[in-house]
């Protein structure tokens, strides 16, 4: 069974960069059409989609994030990523991963647990 | 970019009560369309995807149709487990958005 964890500092100054790992267990991050994406939650509001990166590394953004926000892969460790830079308040949320492979009779989809982050000095 | 918006924001039902959860996209995107469902304070869990594929293991009181811009979520008979929050997402290509959510309370 496929497993994702989130890791990271919980709490990151304004300005900053908040930096968040996403590490894969139970499967291989290059498995074959697997978006890798990641999602937040601020408090009490619902879910809004960050950005992803596909199986063959492509990524793509929120358009709203998109000038602050890098999301890579280390194939190495079986590990994505979530780089986002200038931090306001406003970036306080849970931060979820997940993986998903969509299709018309089979869909795998895998969540982390989250990690909240608080962005405050 | 594509817009997705649900309604109602939020509703109270009994158990037992048929409740229809609205989703539209501001532009067509066949049937690429997922629903998750958030209980407080858990991950959110796919319930249906393709707009009307069940997924594994999801209770058979949830059913998805739709295609293109309008996508409707049913829970046939409503069940005390059943108080979450209910989210739509497109996957058609490049953005994942997200619906605004709509809230399930029993009353």
């Amino acid at each position: 069974q496929v497993q994702l964890q989130e890791s990271g500092p919980g709490l990151v100054k304004p300005s900053q960069t908040l930096s968040l790992t996403c590490t894969v267990s139970g499967g291989s991050i290059s498995s074959n059409g697997y978006y890798w994406s990641w999602i937040r939650q601020h408090p009490g509001k619902g879910l809004e989609w960050i950005g992803y990166i596909y199986y063959t590394g492509s990524t793509y953004y929120n358009p709203s994030l998109k000038s602050r926000v890098t999301i890579s892969v280390d194939m190495s460790k079986n590990q994505f990523s979530l780089k986002v830079r200038s931090v306001t308040a406003a970036d306080t949320a849970i931060y979820f991963c997940e993986g998903t492979r969509w299709g018309n009779y089979e869909t795998f989809d895998y969540w982390g647990q989250g990690t909240p982050v608080t962005v405050s000095s | 970019d594509i817009q997705m918006t649900q309604s109602p924001s939020s509703l109270s039902a009994s158990v037992g009560d048929r409740v229809t959860i609205t989703c539209r996209a501001s532009q067509g995107i066949s049937n690429y369309l997922a629903w998750y469902q958030q209980k407080p304070g858990k991950v959110p869990k796919l319930l249906i995807y393709a707009a009307s594929t069940l997924q594994s293991g999801v209770p058979s009181r949830f059913s998805g149709s739709g295609s293109g811009t309008d996508f409707t979520l049913t829970i046939s008979s409503l069940q005390p487990e059943d108080v979450a929050s209910y989210y739509c997402q497109k996957y058609n290509s490049d953005s994942f958005t997200f619906g605004p959510g709509t809230r399930v309370d029993l009353k």
